[in-house]
């Protein structure tokens, strides 16, 4: 099975301020890397898939990167409404798994 | 728009059985591999199963390998997931969603969940 390691665990940032996340697989997923964005009380949303490609609409402050094991999501200025807990997921092998989430906090 | 509505959520004691349902709406749902999803209570997202559009193909997680089976009826744009033998660490809100593709992919989109609780 692949662990997917996310870090930080929580991020205290400022609206305005650049938000980076990190997720480490246990082994190279490729670029078959997902990221998705929970709010309090809501489903998870889609934010990037396979590594770097957004979602349909979202905003463009939202990018990803990185390929095997190494990967990052960037929010380039925050939004009041991005503060939420951050999930990656590995679709590369059975079984899927996903990260321990990042919590992005408002400072 | 696309839509995902889970139903068949509840309590149901230790060892007993629970059938889930997802109907979908709003998109040729033969045509999307499907998933569950689940959520404990203030924990993380955990992958339950996989079925391909066709319903084929089926994945499971180990932890509930044997005891749940995943299903869908392509006429009625319904997914299922037939839970047996529950424990209460199969305690979580469950998810269905919409894979971007017919035999896999990211979870595009996302029901709003159903509670099931496990205990006695």
């Amino acid at each position: 099975e692949i662990v997917l390691t996310q870090s930080p665990a929580t991020l205290s940032l400022s609206p305005g301020e650049r938000a980076t996340l990190s997720c480490r697989a246990s082994q190279s997923v490729t670029n078959y890397l997902v990221w998705y964005q929970q709010k309090p009380g809501q489903a998870p949303r889609l934010l990037i898939y396979d590594a770097s490609n957004r979602a349909t609409d979202i905003p463009a402050r939202f990018s990803g990167s990185g390929s095997g094991t190494d990967f990052t999501l960037t929010i380039s200025s925050l939004e009041p409404e991005d503060f939420a807990v951050y999930y990656c997921q590995q679709r590369w092998n059975w079984p899927v798994t996903f990260g321990q989430g990042t919590r992005l906090e408002i400072k | 728009e696309v839509q995902l509505l889970e139903s068949g959520g509840g309590l149901v004691q230790p060892g007993g059985s629970l059938r889930l349902s997802c109907a979908a709406s709003a998109f040729t749902f033969s045509d999307y591999a499907m998933a569950w999803v689940r959520q404990a209570p203030g924990k993380g997202l955990e992958w339950v199963s996989d079925i391909s559009g066709s319903g084929t193909n089926t994945y499971y997680a180990d932890s509930v390998k044997g005891r749940f089976t995943i299903s869908r009826d392509n006429s009625k744009n319904t997914l299922y997931l037939q839970m047996n033998s529950l424990r209460a660490e199969d305690t979580a809100l469950y998810y269905c969603a919409k894979k971007r593709g017919a035999t896999g992919g990211a979870l595009e989109i996302w029901g709003q969940g159903t509670m099931v609780t496990v205990s006695s």
